[in-house]
């Protein structure tokens, strides 16, 4: 039982490149979440997806974009990667919207 | 923000010791939760109590909730080694349709 999988688990990106952070989930979740962690900071929630077909901003969403591409799948872009973005991302999956969520060991990306 | 506060930021002690931390937030909630987080790792769920809860227990944990103060505790009774890592609350707030997490608290256990 995978729970929840993210890939990669460390990238590091020139400024002004862009890439797919990705995520899938095999617990039949209808919520996903994606989350930044900067020291000092706690998780702060970029863009979630609240069921299939359906993506909402959270508190940090500029220079990102997702797509909920079905039931197992949210994806997180960086269109163009800047040195604020350097921050560990986190994927998460619940059953509904405000129920316990169930994280990926996470993304530690560098932009330099 | 709508981000909860734990405090202590830092708690150092003894295994088999007890250790509390705690949560305060800012709005009504649907229920608060708890997680762990070991380094490197990603956050791990612990418990959930519901706003018509006042407590709540799952092993060696018992979270409490206290809605007229805005808070909650959560309690690690004889703690161990392994019980070292980051906790963090995260609230389920009430209108605002996502979890909003605190900035944790840091728990060092030594053997």
């Amino acid at each position: 039982n995978a729970g929840v999988t993210q890939t990669p688990k460390f990238q590091v990106l020139k400024t002004g490149q862009s890439m797919t952070l990705q995520c899938a989930q095999d617990m039949n979740h209808n919520s996903m979440y994606w989350y930044r962690q900067d020291p000092g900071m706690g998780l702060r929630l970029i863009y979630y997806s609240a069921s299939e077909g359906t993506t909402d901003k959270g508190e940090v969403p500029n220079g990102y974009n997702v797509s909920r591409l079905n039931k197992r799948e949210f994806s997180l872009r960086l269109e163009s990667a800047a040195p604020s973005q350097t921050s560990v991302y986190f994927c998460a999956s619940s059953e509904e919207v405000g129920a316990a969520s169930t994280f990926g060991s996470g993304t530690r990306l560098t932009v330099v | 923000s709508q981000q909860g506060e734990e405090d202590p930021q830092a708690l150092s002690i003894q295994e088999g010791e007890n250790a509390t931390m705690n949560c305060s937030y800012k709005t009504s909630i649907n229920n608060l939760q708890w997680y762990r987080q070991n380094s490197g790792r990603g956050l791990v769920h612990l418990i959930l109590i519901r706003s018509n809860e006042r407590e709540k227990h799952s092993g060696r944990l018992r979270v409490t909730l206290d809605t007229s103060k805005k808070s909650s505790s959560l309690l690690i009774t004889a703690s161990r080694a392994a019980d070292t890592a980051s906790y963090f609350c995260a609230t389920d707030n009430t209108g605002f349709q996502k979890l909003v997490f605190g900035t944790g608290t840091r728990l060092l256990v030594s053997p």
